[in-house]
């Protein structure tokens, strides 16, 4: 498998900092939500997720917020780590869409030593 | 990769010739998916099953097709390869979304050259 790194925002941080990565989501009838990291060479890795009639969910050193009013996702990384450098997208689903999920572009994180 | 294959991991062919790509799951999933991922643009669904025998298109299905004669194989043809169908291939399954999400699982992914 291969990223996507080609013509994608990128996002610096140094290690042990904090990142916070945004995603604008299209469709306010979205009701579902996902975070995915995708590693050079690989497919995507569910990350973490979110229904709609939630404003947070926490993970191990993740944490995602939703803001349905702006229609907009972030995902927040503590303590970021060199493996955390990847590309990183958000999915959404449709109400009544099925199971199918629309996904974002992606954002490159870069963890610097 | 959540129990999931992909094969050939890479392929180089000609414009004009047939490709099929395969996709094996041992997770016993209902749904599965097949994505082409491009710079530039996010995962783009191509075709997707709800069952054996049960598929229907995504949103960039032209010049594909695909079959599932049983649960955990999916497979992915392109008619007549163009370079425009140069791309990485992704396959997905995920189960009946519920309680526990509709999170998709993905294989490692499939690389195509069309020359």
């Amino acid at each position: 498998g291969e990223s996507v790194g080609l013509h994608l925002p990128t996002l610096s941080v140094q290690e042990g900092d904090n990142s916070i990565i945004n995603c604008a989501y299209s469709n306010s009838a979205s009701d579902y939500f996902i975070w995915y990291k995708q590693e050079s060479g690989k497919g995507p890795q569910f990350i973490i997720d979110i229904r709609s009639n939630m404003d947070k969910r926490q993970g191990q050193r993740v944490t995602v917020l939703l803001n349905k009013t702006v229609k907009h996702l972030s995902l927040q990384i503590a303590a970021t780590q060199p493996g955390d450098s990847a590309v990183y997208f958000c999915a959404e689903k449709l109400t009544g869409g099925g199971n199918k999920l629309t996904f974002g572009t992606g954002t490159q994180l870069k963890v610097e030593l | 990769d959540a129990g999931i294959t992909q094969s050939p991991r890479h392929k180089v062919t000609e414009t004009g010739t047939p490709v099929t790509l395969r996709c094996h799951q041992t997770e016993n999933h209902r749904y599965m998916y097949w994505y082409r991922q491009d710079p530039g643009h996010g995962l783009r669904l191509i075709h997707y099953s709800y069952g054996v025998k049960d598929t229907d298109k995504g949103e960039v299905s032209d010049g594909y097709s695909v079959s599932r004669s049983k649960t955990e194989d999916f497979l992915l043809t392109l008619e007549s390869a163009t370079s425009s169908q140069t791309s990485v291939y992704f396959c997905a399954i995920s189960d009946v979304g519920s309680r526990n999400g509709y999170e998709q699982y993905f294989g490692p992914g499939t690389r195509l050259t069309v020359t």
